[in-house]
């Protein structure tokens, strides 16, 4: 079975500080590897992800992620923080073998500090 | 820009009542998904269609869930009796490619 670890269920940022959220995952197969953002009363928006190919992956609103195969993780950063991306965030992980069922962290809730 | 539909958004039912939630995917996504979301942790995976037909529904509580997806278009997930601890956001989403999953809305539930 597949399963993500996030630590730190709220995390604190400066307004322009550096943003990182901590992923590490366990898969006994190739993982597909997701961040997903969410809103208060909202669904969840896709970050970014991670399938093949390229092992630093950029997405939207400024945030990127580096896959760590030896590390098992997938930390999510963005350089400098802004009001907006005061949110809650999710890891997710889905075997690459066509099963497509996502496994979520339990959340990071960012507070971003004027 | 296309987006999985979801209603209600909001819920208030009592205990031991019957409950139901609709789904609309996005228009050409053969796969629907259901999630229930508990307050400060991560979506659960509910139950997985393929155009009509269940994929996964491992994790879905059976002496009182239900989900169909008749024409393999839109989907209700039904609850029935609810109970307190079913209280919970509940989600949908839809997808056409193995790794990229829209989520609505969600409808949240509130069991009094």
């Amino acid at each position: 079975a597949q399963s993500v670890t996030q630590l730190g269920s709220h995390v604190s940022v400066s307004e322009g500080a550096l943003v990182l959220l901590r992923c590490n995952y366990s898969s006994s197969v190739p993982p597909y590897l997701f961040w997903y953002v969410q809103y208060p009363n909202q669904g969840l928006q896709l970050l970014l992800k991670y399938t093949t190919g390229a092992t630093l992956v950029k997405g939207i609103n400024g945030f990127e992620a580096e896959f760590k195969k030896s590390e098992t993780s997938f930390h999510l950063t963005k350089p400098s923080a802004h009001m907006s991306d005061a949110a809650e965030y999710f890891c997710a992980v889905s075997d690459s073998y066509g099963n497509n069922r996502l496994a979520f962290g339990k959340g990071n809730q960012v507070v971003v500090i004027p | 820009e296309a987006e999985v539909a979801q209603s209600p958004r909001y819920k208030i039912t009592e205990k031991s009542q019957a409950v139901a939630f609709w789904c609309d995917p996005i228009s050409g996504h053969a796969t629907l998904y259901w999630y229930r979301q508990i307050l400060g942790q991560g979506p659960e995976l509910l139950v997985q269609f393929q155009d009509e037909s269940v994929v996964d529904d491992s994790q879905l509580p059976k002496d009182r869930f239900s989900a169909e997806r008749l024409k393999g278009v839109d989907s209700t997930l039904k609850i029935q009796p609810a109970e307190l601890g079913d209280s919970a956001m509940y989600l949908c989403a839809s997808s056409r490619r193995q790794y990229e999953q829209y989520f609505g809305p969600g409808t949240r539930l509130t069991v009094t």
